[in-house]
């Protein structure tokens, strides 16, 4: 059974481009969310993924954006990119939204030169 | 922005001693949850507490709840080098919209464990 996947593992970008990150959730899993986490914090909560709609949402401007698919894997994408960019962007997966465990994928280092 | 605050920042103890971490939080929860991290890879689900819970074991985690006081305690007993990582509190608030209950979790700052062999 394989768990949550991610790729690529790590991204170099330049300021100004633009980024897209992908998902897999773990098998028998509907709901994924994105969060952020710069060096030394904490995650901090992006977007979650629901039927294929933006469910929640956190403090994260409109060039954060994504998107979900038939099959609930998804993608996130970053316009515009800053260098307050550069972050490990983690996905977790879950069933049906629930407050319960999310399964969390090793996630993708993103730098931003 | 963090919901809760983790104390200590920093904890280096030896290889079979006891190690306590304390989260608190601001608002009220469905749950509290515990993660671990290894060198800035992915979050590892340790245990979960839900509000009606005080305390839960699991191995040789053991993991309680105060919601009076909005505070949560990780004991790890008989640590290892092997549990030299990041510990996370997560909390998690339910939203009812729709018919159906969305859930996120909300980090603190985490505390860096160190365990010397």
């Amino acid at each position: 059974d394989a768990g949550v996947t991610q790729s690529p593992t790590h991204l170099i970008k330049t300021r100004g481009q633009q980024v897209t990150l992908r998902c897999s959730p773990k098998s028998g899993h509907d709901t994924v969310s994105w969060y952020q986490q710069a060096l030394g914090q904490g995650p901090q909560f992006i977007f979650q993924y629901y039927e294929e709609e933006e469910r929640q949402r956190g403090n994260f401007p409109d060039r954060f954006s994504g998107h979900q698919f038939p099959n609930y894997s998804s993608e996130l994408n970053v316009n515009a990119l800053l260098l307050g960019d550069s972050a490990l962007y983690l996905c977790a997966s879950s069933r049906q939204a629930y407050t319960d465990t999310q399964y969390f994928g090793p996630g993708t280092r993103l730098t931003v030169l | 922005s963090q919901q809760g605050e983790e104390d200590p920042q920093a904890l280096s103890i030896q290889e079979g001693e006891n190690a306590t971490m304390n989260c608190s939080y601001k608002t009220s929860i469905n749950n509290l949850q515990w993660y671990r991290q290894n060198s800035g890879r992915g979050l590892v689900h340790l245990i979960l507490i839900r509000s009606n819970e005080r305390e839960k074991h699991s191995g040789r985690l053991r993991v309680t709840l105060d919601t009076s006081k909005k505070s949560s305690s990780l004991l790890i007993t008989a640590s290892r080098a092997a549990d030299t990582a990041s510990y996370f509190c997560a909390t998690a608030k339910a939203i009812n919209a729709g018919g159906t209950s969305y859930g996120k979790l909300t980090f603190g700052q985490g505390t860096i464990l160190t365990v010397h062999p």
